[in-house]
């Protein structure tokens, strides 16, 4: 939804290489989400912020996982090294005015 | 640990018909939201219940939330092609819990 921008938005890369997703949610917002998207598991939760701060990193899938919150306006989900089987498209997610959750397009990340 | 459930995951209607699509939850939840995508899109936020009784309604879309049953309902009302999606439901435990999703309904609508 409008104000949650994520980039890149397609991304396609070799086995192995680090991969970095960008985050930048909406103004006001206490709390950013990190989601994962596949065909075989739907939506999974990776991490979750609140007012910066990690609470819930349980979905990180392994220690090749890793975000950042380093400020309000920014967060980062890097992958190093890559996989095939981490080809999904990874969602970001933040939470508004009105207790709506709003979703950034997604990075569609394959790797080959 | 909450866990939802929707169900049909496929549904396949007729225009003009009538349809709910269900989602139950395992746990107690202080929030449930719906959510559409379309194919290659994000999710596009559509209602967001709060209490038990909760009910919300936005152009041939209404939901309600049974806060007792662990329920919650998306009747789509005199369906058109348009509403043709996937349509997911969330649980939300805690104000400033994370959302644990349903597997979502594809929905198509045909003439």
């Amino acid at each position: 939804d409008a104000g949650v921008i994520q980039s890149p938005r397609h991304e396609v890369t070799e086995m192995g290489q680090e991969v970095t997703l960008r985050c930048k949610p909406i103004s006001g917002h206490n709390s950013l989400f990190w989601y994962r998207q596949t065909m075989m598991r739907g939506l999974e939760l990776l991490i979750y912020f609140n007012n910066n701060v990690p609470i819930d990193d349980s979905g990180m899938p392994e220690d090749r996982f890793s975000a950042k919150m380093p400020n309000a306006s920014f967060s980062t989900l890097k992958i190093q090294p890559s996989e095939p089987r981490d080809s999904a498209v990874y969602f970001c997610a933040a939470r508004g005015i009105g207790n709506t959750i709003y979703f950034g397009e997604g990075s569609w990340l394959t790797v080959v | 640990e909450l866990k939802v459930e929707q169900n049909p995951l496929f549904l396949s209607m007729q225009e003009g018909k009538n349809y709910t699509i269900y989602c139950n939850y395992s746990t107690t939840s202080d929030r449930l939201y719906w959510y559409r995508q379309d194919p290659g899109k994000s999710l596009e936020s559509l209602f967001v219940l709060l209490s038990n009784g909760a009910v919300k309604q936005e152009g041939r879309l209404m939901a309600s939330l049974d806060t007792k049953a662990r329920l919650s309902t998306l009747h789509i009302t005199a369906a058109v092609h348009d509403l043709s999606a996937t349509y997911f439901c969330a649980a939300q435990r805690g104000s400033q819990g994370n959302l644990i999703f349903g597997k979502g309904t594809k929905l198509s609508v045909k003439p």
